[in-house]
């Protein structure tokens, strides 16, 4: 069974469009994140939900919003794509925002915009 | 803010030799202390943590020891092999409201047999 698990592993789409990446996890965790991996590697928290909570919304466009359905579920809508949105997403879950806690990584969806 | 710092890469290293990634922090607090790493394609996996000042974590022959004075979490290896090619991340999680992670920008390790 796969822990965290994210829809679709690869996404290609135009400029302008709007598109959805789904993640789930079923580890019973409380606390979601999404993550932004760049062309150079760079990883860069988005946002964070616990308990289907807003806790962390970094300086991300409003083109990007985030909806947790369940605690299981976050998924990231993203409107009026633009070629700098390209990058690898990556959606993680650990059991609290505690310190100490590990956090499950997804395989990734890898976005290209054209 | 908070912030990580790892040694830029690639490193190429021939099987069986000693690694060293070197990684410092910029924290206010205590934070916790990770090293990830990322095979080719895939998504992140933990491959050790310390959560305090002394602590050693440990994976798979990798080791990493949590220095609060130098501010360091260096990781190393004795005896590498082709199969420890991958990008490292030094991470920290200050905990809390904000318990994401902090990342380094990666080092690539590529081992040669």
């Amino acid at each position: 069974d796969t822990a965290v698990s994210q829809t679709p592993k690869y996404l290609v789409t135009q400029m302008g469009n709007d598109k959805s990446i789904k993640c789930e996890q079923n580890l019973g965790h409380d606390t979601m994140y999404w993550y932004k991996q760049d062309s150079k590697k760079f990883l860069k928290i988005m946002f964070s939900y616990n308990n289907k909570e807003l806790i962390i919304n970094e300086t991300v466009p409003n083109r990007f919003s985030p909806k947790s359905p369940d605690k299981a579920h976050l998924n990231l809508h993203i409107n009026s794509l633009e070629l700098g949105d390209s990058a690898v997403y990556f959606c993680a879950s650990s059991p609290t925002s505690g310190f100490s806690y590990e956090q499950y990584f997804g395989p990734g969806t890898r976005l290209t915009v054209t | 803010g908070d912030s990580v710092t790892q040694m830029e890469g690639p490193v190429t290293l021939s099987e069986e030799a000693f690694l060293t990634i070197n990684c410092t922090y910029t924290a206010t607090g205590y934070p916790s202390l990770f090293w990830y790493v990322q095979y080719p394609g895939e998504g992140l996996q933990l491959l050790l943590k310390a959560t305090k000042a002394d602590d050693k974590g440990s994976n798979k022959g990798f080791e990493a020891t949590y220095r609060k004075e130098t501010t360091s979490f260096h990781l190393e290896k004795g005896s590498v092999q082709v199969s420890d090619s991958a990008v490292y991340f030094c991470a920290l999680c200050r905990g809390g409201s904000q318990g994401n992670l902090i990342f380094g920008k990666g080092t690539k390790l590529s081992v040669k047999p």
